[in-house]
């Protein structure tokens, strides 16, 4: 059964570094996106990608993010210049239809 | 802006049935939407309503009533492996797909 694979699984960085998540979602979707989980907290969404841009952000998704589709099979989360409050766990989704979202493994980020 | 509402956690024996309700309140609305998430890993995607009435899938059923901004979740059977957090999740009218969780309900089933 096909699924969204992320790398890596666990990213170490120090504060002030540049990171970038990497999905590859399921091979017929259109519409990816990005949440994450801080440790104990709620599931929070922070963007969505159709037709090779964003379609919606959160207020999260400030300045110091970006996201990329670089090729037919990647999609991309960047985070310029991370900080203490980054550390999270990072999740990439794929849908067929906008609906039904199918999660990847998740990235867990921490921030030194 | 949008409020989900589940309870915190909810206990019950290996073979009974749980619902887990959910309640929300939302300025459009376009799918409610059922996740199990076990400790350290990913959401998996149990069901979603758009309509009312009850969707039926294996042990697990969601129900959805869109006029008292109401959902449940029932878990029949229950195995040990049912163990987990189940998140409520809208997603609103003008959105691309965006999901607004709940905080979860964790669901411990004892022996």
């Amino acid at each position: 059964e096909p699924e969204v694979t992320q790398t890596p699984s666990h990213q170490v960085t120090q504060m002030g570094q540049e990171v970038i998540l990497r999905c590859v979602p399921i091979s017929n979707h259109l519409y990816f996106y990005w949440y994450r989980q801080i440790l104990g907290q709620k599931v929070e969404f922070l963007v969505s990608f159709y037709n090779n841009e964003i379609s919606e952000k959160s207020e999260i998704f400030d300045d110091q993010f970006s996201v990329e589709r670089p090729d037919g099979s990647n999609f991309t989360l960047k985070i310029r210049s991370t900080k203490l409050e980054d550390s999270a766990m990072y999740f990439c989704a794929s849908s067929e239809s906008g609906y039904e979202q199918y999660f990847g493994p998740g990235t867990r980020l921490t921030v030194t | 802006g949008q409020n989900i509402d589940q309870p915190t956690e909810m206990t019950a024996t290996e073979g009974a049935i749980v619902q887990i309700n959910c309640t929300y309140q939302t300025s459009g609305f376009n799918g409610l939407f059922w996740y199990q998430q076990h400790a350290g890993e990913a959401p998996t995607f149990l069901s979603y309503n758009v309509l009312d009435g009850l969707e039926e899938k294996g042990r697990f059923s969601s129900f959805l009533s869109r006029s008292k901004g109401y959902s449940y979740l029932l878990l029949k059977e229950l195995q040990m492996k049912d163990s987990a957090s189940y998140l409520c999740a809208v997603r609103a009218t003008d959105s691309w797909g965006k999901l607004q969780f709940g905080a979860g309900t964790q669901v411990v089933v004892t022996p």
